[in-house]
């Protein structure tokens, strides 16, 4: 069974440019979470998606960063414009419910 | 505000030694789980405990709870070298369809061949 796959792994990026980061969950999982993780800190859930509906958006910073979950299926995490600040790594995970998560490689974001 | 917060922050051991990592939390909880994270990579889920459960074992890690004291620890026995990595643990709580998962900080485990 395929694991939770993300892209790209690595983006280096100027401020104020956008970025986009992909990710496609295990196959069946309806749920479906973004998580920041800032080194030497614990992820921080950003969005998370019960099949196409964002059930907990209570961290991401609507102003610049906005997510979509088409057909239940894969998602994508885009920020626009990128600040210094946003240099971290982007988790995905996905679980069939709140019990077990399955988390991707992530993204390792680095703005300049 | 955080939900969960490891002890200790960093834990450097020989091989061999067990360690030791706890977790406390502020609120109630429905569960609380334990993963793993080796430099670079996503977490990996150890293990889960039910708020009705005291302890649980899998291979050599053995996990308790205790809800009077809002704690869990995670023991690993016999530590190898690529048991090196950080460990958090993540509260699930919620009386609501979507319950709420947080991850505490982490503890960074070294172990020493």
């Amino acid at each position: 069974e395929a694991g939770v796959v993300q892209s790209p792994r690595y983006k280096i990026i100027e401020k104020k440019q956008p970025v986009a980061f992909w990710c496609n969950p295990i196959s069946g999982h309806n749920t479906l979470y973004w998580y920041l993780q800032n080194l030497g800190q614990g992820p921080e859930l950003l969005i998370r998606y019960e099949n196409e509906e964002a059930v907990d958006d209570s961290q991401l910073p609507k102003d610049r960063f906005s997510a979509e979950r088409l057909k239940g299926v894969d998602s994508t995490l885009k920020i626009q414009p990128a600040e210094l600040g946003d240099s971290a790594v982007y988790l995905c995970a996905s679980s069939l419910a709140a019990d077990t998560q399955y988390f991707g490689p992530g993204t390792r974001l680095t703005v300049l | 505000s955080q939900q969960g917060e490891e002890d200790p922050q960093a834990l450097s051991i020989q091989e061999g030694e067990n360690a030791t990592m706890n977790c406390s939390y502020k609120t109630s909880i429905n569960n609380l789980q334990w993963y793993r994270q080796n430099s670079g990579r996503g977490l990996v889920h150890l293990i889960l405990i039910r708020s009705n459960e005291r302890e649980k074992h899998s291979g050599r890690l053995r996990v308790t709870l205790d809800t009077s004291k809002k704690s869990s620890s995670l023991l690993i026995t016999a530590s190898r070298a690529a048991d090196t990595a950080s460990y958090f643990c993540a509260t699930v709580s919620g009386k609501t369809s979507y319950d709420k998962v947080i991850f505490g900080p982490g503890t960074s485990l070294s172990v020493i061949p």
